[in-house]
């Protein structure tokens, strides 16, 4: 199947500070890729749309401003989470589908600890 | 809030054939059952995915209802590797492509 990768798959950073979390399309372009954010013992929640050249989509509840996406090229969306809190710290992963109506294929994960 | 119901947690015997129910009585014409797996603390894997007509491919195999508002996943010999949770996800599309939204999943258990 497709290769969808995240970078860095593990982030440890003080409270205050801005981490920023790569997803990249490895073997075909995205115009969409997905964030989700995922608690221990929970299932995935989707966080937001990212689009390619326009501005993400954010589900409700989830502060656009907290949250910065970018998807800048066909192959790549970062999400930014800016003046992390301990709160914050958890497992996020990014989606990607080859074509529409297909499957998506998932990112490793990046587990990012706030202290 | 998602749009399937499936057990919490089901048991397995090493080799034996694995049957997860998955139920989706409220799924639209054009609505797609996925079917993903996530062993812990890695991505979730992209298993099978089916309309309305029963699916087989090198991982497992699906059978929906004649009436669509249910699914069943099978994995015909199971491992211990098997072992994960198992998401069943009506998915609907988003600007051409589909938006999955995870419910609780079952947490199989692959026992020697």
């Amino acid at each position: 199947g497709a290769v969808v990768s995240q970078h860095p798959s593990w982030v440890i950073c003080k409270s205050g500070t801005s981490v920023k979390i790569e997803c990249r399309s490895l073997d075909f372009q995205a115009t969409t890729m997905f964030w989700y954010r995922q608690f221990p013992k929970q299932s995935l929640m989707l966080m937001a749309t990212s689009n390619e050249g326009s501005k993400a989509t954010y589900e409700q509840g989830v502060e656009k401003d907290k949250f910065l996406i970018n998807h800048a090229s066909l192959t790549l969306s970062t999400l930014t989470v800016t003046s992390a809190h301990p709160e914050d710290s958890s497992f996020y992963i990014c989606s990607a589908s080859p074509r529409r109506d297909t499957e998506a294929f998932f990112g490793q994960g990046t587990r990012l600890t706030v202290v | 809030d998602a749009k399937t119901t499936q057990p919490p947690s089901m048991d397995c015997a090493e080799g034996r054939a694995a049957n997860l129910p998955c139920n989706h009585s409220t799924i639209s014409g054009n609505e797609y059952v996925y079917w993903y797996r996530q062993i812990h603390s890695q991505g979730p894997q992209y298993i099978i995915h089916g309309l309305k007509n029963n699916e087989t491919n090198e991982m497992a195999s699906l059978i929906i209802t004649e009436d669509r508002k249910s699914s069943t996943l099978i994995l015909p010999h199971a491992t211990l590797r098997d072992t994960a949770v198992y998401y069943c996800i009506v998915s609907w599309v988003s600007g051409g492509y589909n938006k999955l939204i995870f419910g609780a999943g079952t947490r199989l258990a692959v026992h020697p």
